[in-house]
């Protein structure tokens, strides 16, 4: 049974940088890219970027000076740090896959709350 | 960059009955790229439709999903109170989802 879980702190001052954590359990995170989202209450979805298991990246062209995805397959886990976060950056946060070759997201985290706030 | 616009905003309906979900894009979008997903407070989104039409694994087939072009459309037949949820539609390469219908079973 595959699950996501994301983990990290669920409070962060502005300016620092927000760090979240995906660990996978289940399946191996190979051959899959790699997702995450947010969703600030009350608001929709967005699709913050992904990362190919690999190691190339495609971000949020609204995020994109901001965003850095990581992977650690060794530990089949990967990553999402956002610098520089303002009360505009609370939001829920989800972890995502989807197989290579496909056009979706198979399996999420349940989401993360994170409150930019001093 | 297109945009999905989804409607009703909010359905209210009873057990048994049928849900009509719409889905629009300000253009034209191939159908390899929609996809619907249900969301519960709390709970992992959940996918439910690929490829605009194609049921992901253990998904009941209450569930279908039809449309081409710019509308699409999840269909829910036989409402059941688990069904209660926030459905969006999303376009694989679009960095935003539709807004969401909230479907509430009465």
């Amino acid at each position: 049974q595959v699950q996501l879980q994301e983990s990290g702190p669920g409070l962060v001052k502005p300016p620092e940088t927000l760090s979240l954590t995906c660990s996978v359990s289940g399946a191996s995170i190979d051959n899959y890219y790699l997702h995450w989202f947010r969703q600030p209450p009350g608001k929709g979805l967005e699709w913050i970027g992904y990362m190919y298991y690999s190691g190339s990246t495609n971000y949020n062209p609204s995020l994109k000076t901001r965003v850095t995805i990581s992977v650690d397959t060794s530990t089949n886990q990967f990553s999402l740090e956002l610098t520089s976060v303002t009360a505009a950056d609370t939001a829920f946060y989800y972890c995502a896959r989807s197989p290579m070759g496909t056009f979706y997201f198979d399996y999420w985290g349940q989401g993360s709350l994170v409150t930019v706030s001093s | 960059e297109i945009v999905l616009t989804q409607s009703p905003g909010t359905l209210s309906l009873s057990p048994g009955e049928r849900a009509t979900l719409s889905c629009r894009a300000s253009q034209s979008v191939s159908s390899t790229f929609l996809a619907w997903y249900q969301h519960k407070p709390g709970q992992a989104p959940r996918l439910l439709i690929y490829g605009a039409s194609t049921r992901a694994t253990g998904i009941p087939d209450r569930f279908s999903g039809s449309g081409s072009g710019t509308d699409f459309t999840l269909t829910i037949n036989r409402l059941e109170s688990e069904d209660s949820a926030v459905y969006y539609c999303h376009q694989f390469g679009g960095w935003a989802f539709g807004p969401g219908t909230k479907v509430e079973i009465k």
